[in-house]
């Protein structure tokens, strides 16, 4: 299957301090790419779509001065955090659509997610 | 309404028995339903997915149950061994939605020996 990698695995940084966090596929080309946050024990949240070329669409609530996002090529997308609190510590997980994933003669259109980051503020 | 309702949270199977796991969705314009696993520390891994053209898709010990009047679907592991122990997310998709995920609350499988 897709493999996405991403850089750090985990990070910890100073309270006001910026950090950048890498996602890419690895062996296929991605058009979108989309970055969530996840909570101990809770689910993935969607924070942004990040689009090949363009700037990235983020959730409601979500915000896009702090939360950077660049996909500067079809493999590589990264997302930095600027001016970091500690209530930004979390689990920052990026997947990339594969759009060339079929079955059955149709296409999935199926994301493959990256093994995450561990953020801590500290 | 955007919203994946799973259950249970957390469920407990012996080993070689089988895990059930239910999703339900309100949004009839998802068209796209795959099941992710993922173990402590780690990113999410997909499983297994299904359209809503077909009732049940099985690869290997992992079969999807569809059933679209009911708007429901779910995950059984057969033969459940204690590697099969970690967090499963169903996921729904809506077709031209920008490929935009809309995640279960996640269930979290341990399996007994």
């Amino acid at each position: 299957g897709a493999v996405v990698s991403q850089h750090p695995s985990r990070v910890i940084c100073k309270s006001g301090t910026s950090v950048k966090i890498e996602c890419r596929s690895l062996d296929f080309q991605a058009t979108t790419m989309f970055w969530y946050r996840q909570f101990p024990k809770q689910s993935l949240m969607l924070m942004a779509t990040s689009n090949e070329g363009s700037k990235a669409t983020y959730e409601q609530g979500v915000e896009k001065d702090k939360f950077l996002i660049n996909h500067a090529s079809l493999t590589l997308s990264t997302l930095t955090v600027t001016s970091a609190h500690p209530e930004d510590s979390s689990f920052y997980i990026c997947s990339a659509r594969d759009p060339f994933t079929t079955s059955g003669g149709k296409w999935l259109e199926t994301q493959y997610f990256g093994p995450g980051t561990r953020l801590l503020v500290l | 309404q955007q919203q994946v309702k799973q259950s249970p949270q957390s469920l407990i199977v012996q080993k070689g028995g089988i895990s059930i796991i239910n999703c339900a969705y309100e949004n009839t314009a998802f068209d796209y339903f795959p099941w992710y696993q993922q173990f402590p520390g780690k990113g999410p891994a997909l499983l297994i997915a299904i359209r809503p053209d077909v009732s049940e898709k099985k690869e290997g010990r992992f079969t999807i149950s569809f059933n679209k009047s009911a708007k429901q679907f779910s995950l059984h592991i057969m033969d459940s061994q204690p590697g099969d122990s970690a967090t499963y997310f169903c996921a729904a998709q809506i077709k031209g939605g920008g490929n935009k995920l809309t995640f279960g609350t996640g269930t979290q499988l341990k399996v007994e020996l």
